[in-house]
């Protein structure tokens, strides 16, 4: 099972600064098959990036994804006041699938 | 527009059994794989299992691999996860979830709104 890990825990940011959350995988990811969620509370999680570097349907350009082999970064170019959530990785494709523990986003 | 709802989550008995269901709308159900993920809340993501588009494929996380069984009636779009000798740590809210039209191609594109399912006696 490959493990993610996902830094920093937290992540304390102002509006218009830009975030860079990691994502650590325990092997190499094959196919290029990680994802990037976001989730408010009380809703369930969005695609936000799939494919290391593909924004889904919808999702603003100041969100992307970058990476390779073992080691992703989810950039924010300049935060909104609605970034304000957890971001969670996942690799997909071969099972089982694995999330990381996630970061959350907080105002400072 | 693409819509998922799941039902049939409650309290549960340890060692009993339930069914989950989730309703699909808005898209070609049987193109694509489905997936449940599940979350404690203020916790992290799970992954739980997902199957095939015809069904043929089924794969599970070892925590659940043997007492939970993922299924799906492709006629009445509608994706199931069958429940069996729960524990108190599967106490979570389940989501089902699409993949992609491959087991390969995107990540999980659409999420339903969740059904939480308490473990208990």
């Amino acid at each position: 099972e490959i493990v993610l890990t996902q830094s920093p825990g937290t992540l304390s940011l102002s509006p218009g600064e830009r975030a860079t959350l990691s994502c650590r995988a325990s092997q190499s990811v094959s196919s290029r098959s990680l994802a990037w969620y976001q989730q408010k509370p009380g809703q369930a999680p969005r695609l936000l990036i799939y494919g290391v570097s593909t924004r889904a349907t919808g999702i603003p350009d100041r969100f992307s994804g970058s990476g390779s082999g073992t080691d992703f970064t989810l950039t924010i170019s300049r935060l909104e006041p609605e970034d304000f959530a957890v971001y969670f990785c996942q690799r997909y494709g071969s099972s089982p699938l694995t999330f990381g523990q996630g970061t959350k986003l907080e105002i400072k | 527009e693409v819509q998922l709802v799941e039902s049939g989550g409650g309290l549960v008995q340890p060692g009993g059994s339930m069914r989950l269901s989730c309703a699909a709308s808005g898209f070609t159900f049987s193109n694509y794989w489905m997936h449940w993920v599940r979350q404690v809340p203020g916790k992290g993501l799970i992954w739980v299992s997902r199957i095939k588009t015809d069904g043929s494929s089924t794969d599970y996380a070892d925590s659940v691999k043997g007492r939970f069984t993922i299924s799906r009636d492709n006629p009445k779009n509608t994706l199931f996860l069958q429940v069996t000798s729960p524990r108190a740590e599967d106490t979570a809210v389940y989501y089902c979830a699409r993949g992609g039209t491959n087991s390969h191609s995107t990540g999980l594109d659409s999420w339903g709104q969740g059904t939480l399912v308490t473990v208990s006696s």
